[in-house]
């Protein structure tokens, strides 16, 4: 399976700041996702990332507060914007990648753990 | 509202037992189903997938799916401490949903010793 990594592993940041997440494959996939998953709690999807078009957003996520970019098929960035301490949470990249494991299988990155002050 | 359900737990087995996790899903036309092991603090790691009713086993592992009962399982054979995470059961539509998985809140399994 695809091997992924993510920058940075973890920050602790100020409220009203910004953060960028780094995802990155070691192999081109199709498709890349962005998850939350807040303490205790399960993972939520935030979005698609789209290579080469803007990033398909789930309800409840809107792109000014986690613009999402997708320059290649390795690569993608998830910015959490005007960071409030309700953001604190894990924030992981997933990927598919078919062909390198079973139909419609996504794999995860570490993630990120974020904590907001 | 498509929604994938697990009980929360904790579920605690003997070290040796069978374990099994369940899981029930909403959306009919879901084609593609999958357990995950997410340790404390670590990300969800893929254990089995299953596409068909019926079983399918890997090792100590056996996912069972019944389309009709809307209704997915995970079987551990020979519980191993190791084994202690949470379960996350995951769901992914045919068609309408693009490419998304809907996750449980996930089953959390201790084995003792």
């Amino acid at each position: 399976s695809a091997v992924i990594s993510q920058k940075p592993s973890r920050d602790i940041c100020q409220r009203g700041t910004s953060l960028t997440i780094q995802c990155q494959v070691d192999s081109q996939v199709t498709m890349m996702f962005w998850y939350r998953q807040q303490p205790g709690q399960s993972l939520t999807l935030i979005a698609t990332a789209n290579q080469g078009s803007e990033a398909t957003y789930e309800s409840g996520f809107v792109i000014d507060k986690f613009p999402i970019s997708r320059p290649n098929l390795t690569f993608s960035t998830l910015t959490v914007s005007n960071m409030s301490p309700e953001d604190s949470s894990i924030y992981l990249c997933s990927v598919e990648a078919p062909g390198q494991g079973p139909p419609d299988t996504q794999y995860f990155g570490p993630g990120t753990r974020l904590t907001v002050l | 509202q498509k929604e994938v359900e697990q009980n929360s737990g904790p579920l605690s087995v003997p070290e040796g037992a069978i374990a099994s996790l369940n899981c029930t899903y909403s959306d009919r036309v879901s084609q593609s189903f999958f357990w995950y092991r997410q340790y404390s603090g670590k990300s969800p790691e893929l254990i089995m997938s299953i596409y068909s009713n019926g079983d399918k086993e890997d090792g100590r592992f056996t996912a069972q799916l019944n389309k009709a009962s809307q209704y997915v399982s995970l079987l551990i054979r020979d519980s191993q401490p190791s084994d202690s995470a949470t379960y996350l059961c995951a769901v992914r539509e045919l068609t309408g949903g693009g490419n998304k998985l809907t996750f449980g809140t996930g089953t959390q399994l201790k084995v003792e010793l």
